[in-house]
């Protein structure tokens, strides 16, 4: 089994739209968390990290519900700019991330 | 943000041949770095930590005969495919912590790896 677990998509919405996907981790022991995004044929880029509160960064909004061992991105008002893949990640004490196989998101006009 | 780089940006090689990829953290030290291998429409999966003054700790099934790291300074980390083949042909990122927010890594542009 995956330690992190993604809905591959794609999510395809027109500009404007909410966009909403989750994620799945098996390892309770994960400490920290975060969304990354992935342009294709590019290295990751740190969106967000995802606090036990939940954070919003602009039209991002992130949730973790430790419980349930889920991590969720919401995104508002998608532009076509959003269009990416976003990896779910889980860290662990020594700073070892394990990634999800991604997201992939299309914005169209 | 911190600056991660790696050079080569993309290699083409034959198959056989050695090819050595370089990591370096331009304006912060990291004694760890981290590399990853990512092929088509998969995740990333870390393949090795490098510390610095030591050896590197391998994943699972990753040959560290085959892939070597060299942790040779605070600021550069390589990674040497010995004897590469096809199946080895991946994109290979590398990472670093900067320290400061707790795991936050800064990402290599990353390298294309095409064995012929």
């Amino acid at each position: 089994r995956k330690e992190v677990e993604q809905d591959p998509g794609p999510f395809n919405v027109p500009e404007g739209a909410t966009v909403a996907f989750n994620c799945t981790y098996s390892n309770s022991a994960s400490q920290s968390f975060f969304w990354y995004r992935q342009d294709c044929r590019k290295e990751p880029k740190l969106l967000m990290s995802v606090y036990s509160s939940g954070n919003e960064d602009g039209r991002f909004t992130a949730q973790l519900n430790r419980a349930s061992q889920y991590i969720s991105l919401l995104i508002r008002d998608s532009k076509l700019s959003d269009s990416a893949t976003y990896l779910c990640v889980g860290g662990l004490n020594d700073y070892k991330l394990s990634f999800g196989a991604g997201t992939t998101v299309t914005v169209r006009a | 943000g911190a600056v991660v780089s790696q050079h080569p940006s993309r290699v083409i090689c034959k198959s056989g041949t050695s090819v050595k990829i370089e990591c370096r953290s331009l304006d912060f030290q990291a004694t760890t770095m981290f590399w990853y291998r990512q092929f088509p429409k998969q995740s990333l999966m870390l393949m090795a930590t490098s510390n610095e003054g030591s050896k590197a700790t391998y994943e699972q099934g990753v040959e560290k005969d085959k892939f070597l790291i060299n942790h040779a300074s605070l600021t550069l980390s390589t990674l040497t495919v010995t004897s590469a083949h096809p199946e080895d042909s991946s994109f290979y990122i590398c990472s670093a912590p900067e320290g400061g927010t707790y795991n936050e890594q800064f990402f290599g542009p990353g390298t294309r790896l095409t064995v012929l």
